[in-house]
């Protein structure tokens, strides 16, 4: 079993939706949360990072970290075709490397 | 502000050779990293180094070498390039503060042939 489990999509909305975007873990010990986006040929860039639980909110973007259930997600409120990208969830425990997740494809459809 | 730049972005090889990427940065962090990213796999720590002069083993080491040569840039080598090491190899830099990659580059494309 992976350390961290993302939903590979595509995940296919229409322009104007709110996106919902989902990652599991097993380690208790994880306490940052960050979110990348990559678009297609492109580096991964750091769109939200978050510490512990709570949410964060950046704009169109809300990220949310459950520790309790171990679960993170990131919202995407009025979604545009620019979104349109693979979204990856990392995390860590304190001193430690990021783990990633896989990605999940977005495709938002004008 | 070019951020991070990797040298080269698409490379083909043989079993067997060697070759070095290259890679800098212009926002004077402290933390350098190589990652390689394969399908279904997410993104795979290969070696680090939290600052110059330093450098230390990620999740996947075997098969590379890397050599932090100044402050700027973080090289990576594999000196006997197998199938297995086709994938798409990352830069990335981050602060002290964070200790984590914030800034990425746009990755090499690496097949072995």
């Amino acid at each position: 079993q992976k350390e961290v489990e993302q939903d590979p999509g595509p995940l296919s909305v229409p322009e104007g939706a709110i996106v919902s975007l989902n990652c599991t873990y097993s380690n208790s010990a994880f306490q940052y949360f960050m979110w990348y986006r990559q678009y297609s040929r492109k580096g991964p860039e750091l769109l939200m990072y978050t510490y512990s639980s709570g949410n964060k909110e950046d704009g169109r973007f809300t990220a949310q970290v459950d520790k309790s259930s171990k679960y993170i997600s990131l919202f995407i409120r009025d979604s545009q075709p620019s979104d349109s990208a693979t979204y990856l969830c990392a995390m860590s425990g304190r001193g430690d490397k990021l783990v990633f997740g896989a990605g999940t494809i977005l495709r938002v459809k004008s | 502000n070019a951020g991070v730049t990797q040298t080269p972005k698409f490379q083909v090889l043989k079993t067997g050779q060697s070759m070095t990427l290259q890679c800098a940065q212009d926002m004077n962090h402290n933390s350098m990293y190589w990652y390689r990213q394969d399908p279904g796999m997410g993104l795979r720590l290969i070696y680090y180094s939290a600052s110059e002069g330093t450098t230390d083993k990620g999740e996947v080491p075997n098969g590379y070498n890397v050599s932090r040569l100044n402050k700027r840039e973080f090289s990576l080598r594999l000196e006997s390039a197998a199938p297995s090491q086709t994938s798409v190899y990352f830069c990335a830099s981050g602060t002290v503060y964070s200790n984590q990659p914030q800034h990425f580059g746009d990755g090499t494309r690496l097949s072995i042939l």
